[in-house]
C-alpha cells in the first residue's frame, strides 16, 4: 500500500527558506503514470496546489509561487522535496505531499489519490 | 488560470438526505475533475475522479456527473460519516486549481 510521509521543520523564520521532504513507500517515484506534488492549506482555509514533479525531473509550478518554489526528486531515496524561499506569515499552512495521475499517459488518470498526513509549518520569528 | 466556483459554501442537511454540490469551471476542462472529502485534521480523500468515476473503496452513495463546465457531486442518503468539507479540483490545465470548498453540516 502506497504511503507518503512529510518531514521537515515545523517552524521557519520570516525571509528564510522552508524545506520539506516527502518519503514514498509501497510505490516508486519513478512511476511513469504519476506526478508527485505539494499542496498546502492555511489554517481554516482551502487547498492550494504548489507544484508537481515527474520522475524525469520535469516540474510544474503554480505561477503564484513559481518565483520562490523549487521541487526536486531523489529517485535513489524514493523521495521528493519542496523548497519555498523568502517565506512570510502568509506561508503558514499545513503542507501535504501527494501522488497524482498523469492524464497524458493514463486514460483514466485520477486526481490526488494518495496523500501524506500533512505537516504544519509556522512562519514566525 | 482556470477558476473553479464551488457552491454552496455551506450546506445544512440531515441524515438520510440527498445533497448535491456544484463546481463550475471558468473554461472547458473536459472531464478532468476530481472530488475530495476532508475531515478536520485529516488529509483530503479522493472520492471521484474523471468527473464520474468512483474511487475504489468509496461508498456507492457518492456519485459525480457533469454537463459542459458544470460538475456535480451527489451524496444519496447522507450518513453521519459524510459530514465533512468537500472540494473539487480540475487537472486539465496547469495550474491545477481547487474549488473553495463546501462544508456539509448537520441540520
Amino acid at each position: 500500500q502506497l504511503q507518503l510521509q512529510e518531514s521537515g521543520p515545523g517552524l521557519v523564520k520570516p525571509s528564510e527558506t522552508l524545506s520539506l521532504t516527502c518519503t514514498v513507500s509501497g510505490g516508486s517515484v519513478t512511476s511513469s503514470s504519476h506526478f508527485w506534488g505539494w499542496i498546502r492549506q492555511p489554517p481554516g482555509k482551502g487547498l492550494e496546489w504548489i507544484g508537481s514533479i515527474y520522475y524525469s525531473g520535469n516540474t510544474y509550478y503554480n505561477p503564484s509561487l513559481e518565483s520562490r518554489v523549487v521541487i526536486s526528486v531523489d529517485t535513489s531515496k524514493n523521495q521528493f522535496s519542496l523548497r519555498l524561499s523568502s517565506v512570510t506569515a502568509a506561508d503558514t499552512a499545513v503542507y501535504y505531499c501527494a501522488r497524482h495521475g498523469n492524464i497524458v499517459v493514463v486514460p483514466g488518470a485520477k486526481g490526488f489519490d494518495s496523500w501524506g498526513q500533512g505537516t504544519l509549518v509556522t512562519v514566525s520569528s | 488560470d482556470i477558476q473553479m466556483t464551488q457552491s454552496p459554501s455551506t450546506l445544512s442537511a440531515s441524515v438520510g438526505d440527498r445533497v448535491t454540490i456544484t463546481c463550475r469551471a471558468s473554461q472547458s476542462i473536459s472531464s478532468w475533475l476530481a472530488w475530495y472529502q476532508q475531515k478536520p485534521g485529516k488529509a483530503p480523500k479522493l472520492l471521484i475522479y474523471k468527473a464520474s468515476d468512483l474511487e475504489s473503496g468509496v461508498p456507492s452513495r457518492f456519485s459525480g456527473f457533469w454537463s459542459g463546465t458544470e460538475f456535480t457531486l451527489a451524496i444519496n442518503s447522507l450518513q453521519p460519516d459524510d459530514f465533512a468539507t468537500y472540494y473539487c479540483q480540475q487537472y486539465n490545465n496547469y495550474p491545477w486549481t481547487f474549488g473553495q470548498g463546501t462544508k456539509v453540516e448537520i441540520k
